[in-house]
């Protein structure tokens, strides 16, 4: 089951922060994100495991709320290197790697001077 | 340490040929994931192998679609007969642990055309 990404697309100024969601509706072992810019591979930010966990990562953070089968991604001071598209990816199984990752269709962050 | 490599970055495909696109993992990686990416899209998940054997092949179309890990060199999915409508980039992710809970390293991907 894809999990839904909101919004679909933001367009910000440097400076500016960024909110973006990523629901399931099924429950979740734990949740990926990753950023891809136009053209290039997906690189991975961070991990989110089933425990309602808060992460950073420079001024890039994430929630999970395992209850609500909810993350979110939220970028701070927005830079103009954060431009690209974020991808969450959800596994409902809990380790032993017997499901590939399912990631929504990403939302398109755009970041102007 | 090299990334993930995958080749040809770019192939052009007649309807009914067939496809092969590569995938060496990093090293030290005995993980591997194809993924299937169309514009606007997700990465959509294809198959999971480990050395030699096919761990979960779901995502991945019955026919014509095959992919191998052997022992020895790279990770290979095969598109037999390819169509139009398998035209997309196909990137291949490697990891030392199972993908759910590591970290996965993408290759640039392998973008199909099929005319």
């Amino acid at each position: 089951q894809q999990p839904v990404q909101s919004p679909q697309a933001v367009i910000l100024r440097e400076g500016e922060d960024a909110v973006i969601n990523c629901s399931s509706s099924k429950a979740l072992y734990s949740v990926h994100w990753y950023r891809q810019k136009h053209g290039e591979a997906p690189v991975f930010l961070m991990i989110l495991l089933k425990g309602g966990e808060q992460k950073g990562h420079e001024k890039i953070s994430a929630s999970f709320n395992e209850k609500k089968q909810q993350s979110s991604l939220y970028l701070t001071a927005s830079q103009l290197s954060y431009s690209g598209t974020y991808f969450c990816g959800t596994d409902m199984y809990s380790g032993g790697g017997a499901d590939g990752l399912t990631f929504g269709k990403g939302t398109h962050l755009i970041i102007q001077p | 340490n090299a990334g993930v490599m995958q080749n040809p970055r770019h192939l052009v495909r007649r309807r009914g040929q067939e496809a092969r696109l590569r995938c060496s993992p990093m090293k030290g990686h005995s993980h591997v994931y194809w993924y299937r990416q169309l514009p606007e899209e997700g990465l959509k998940f294809m198959v999971y192998l480990q050395k030699e054997n096919i761990i979960d092949e779901s995502g991945m179309p019955k026919e014509r679609f095959s992919a191998e890990f052997p022992k020895e060199g790279p990770s290979i999915l095969r598109i037999q007969q390819v169509v139009r409508g398998d035209s997309a980039a196909y990137f291949c992710a490697s990891s030392p642990v199972p993908g759910d809970i590591g970290e996965l390293f993408f290759g640039e991907g392998s973008r199909l055309t099929v005319l």
